[in-house]
């Protein structure tokens, strides 16, 4: 079956460093999503990338959508400590024929140090 | 809007019973998702509906069931409850079927004894 690595699995930076975490699928999605879960909390929505080759930006994140549409990338830059938590990606296989199975990755835990 | 609100929060049960939970989407939504999320497998999906129709479903056995009724409103039922059953249990809603933008609910702590 389908399945989605995320790399690293833990990161520590300090504050004021960026970080970057990679998503991996071993099948082509047909589009993939970004989530944040704060300790204690849910899964919060950032973002959904459908193109190949997509790059979309929100104030310090920006998100990568492979050219392959297999893989994906976050980008923090100069993290702050409210970005603490677990960043998730999640998509489906593209050739899922309408019904849409998703696949969440194994997420990256950010820690930041003040 | 309101969001995503599940009943109960937390929940013990014994080894061999069965449990049923509640999922109620945000206001038009009529796309719910259930997932089981533990520290050893992550966050893994259950089963979609919409406009009460089982879309999808994950790798899980038949023990797992839900339904959705005319209102969106979910439920999940899981029969004869075992050790690894503990878990949070989440549901999501969406404004269309499919994988699009999901919105969480805060998840039912499921923890069996």
């Amino acid at each position: 079956g389908q399945q989605v690595m995320q790399i690293p699995q833990y990161q520590h930076v300090q504050e004021g460093e960026d970080f970057t975490t990679y998503c991996n699928s071993s099948t082509t999605l047909s589009n993939i999503q970004w989530y944040k879960q704060r300790p204690g909390g849910h899964p919060v929505f950032l973002i959904q990338l459908v193109k190949s080759g997509e790059v979309k930006k929100q104030k310090r994140l920006t998100f990568q959508f492979g050219e392959a549409k297999k893989n994906s990338s976050l980008h923090i830059t100069a993290t702050q400590t409210t970005d603490v938590g677990t960043y998730f990606c999640a998509g489906p296989p593209s050739d899922s024929g309408g019904y849409q199975k998703v696949t969440f990755g194994t997420g990256t835990k950010l820690q930041v140090i003040p | 809007k309101a969001g995503v609100t599940q009943t109960p929060r937390y929940l013990i049960k014994t080894r061999g019973q069965q449990v049923t939970l509640s999922c109620s989407p945000i206001s038009g939504h009529r796309s719910v998702s259930w997932y089981q999320q533990t520290p050893g497998q992550g966050l893994q999906f259950l089963f979609e509906y919409f406009s009460e129709t089982q879309r999808n479903k994950g790798n899980f056995p038949g023990r797992f069931s839900g339904r959705q009724f005319s209102n969106s409103r979910s439920e999940m039922n899981v029969s004869t409850l075992e050790l690894g059953d503990s878990a949070l249990y989440l549901c999501a809603s969406s404004f269309r079927d499919g994988f699009y933008e999901q919105y969480f609910g805060p998840g039912t702590r499921l923890t069996v004894t």
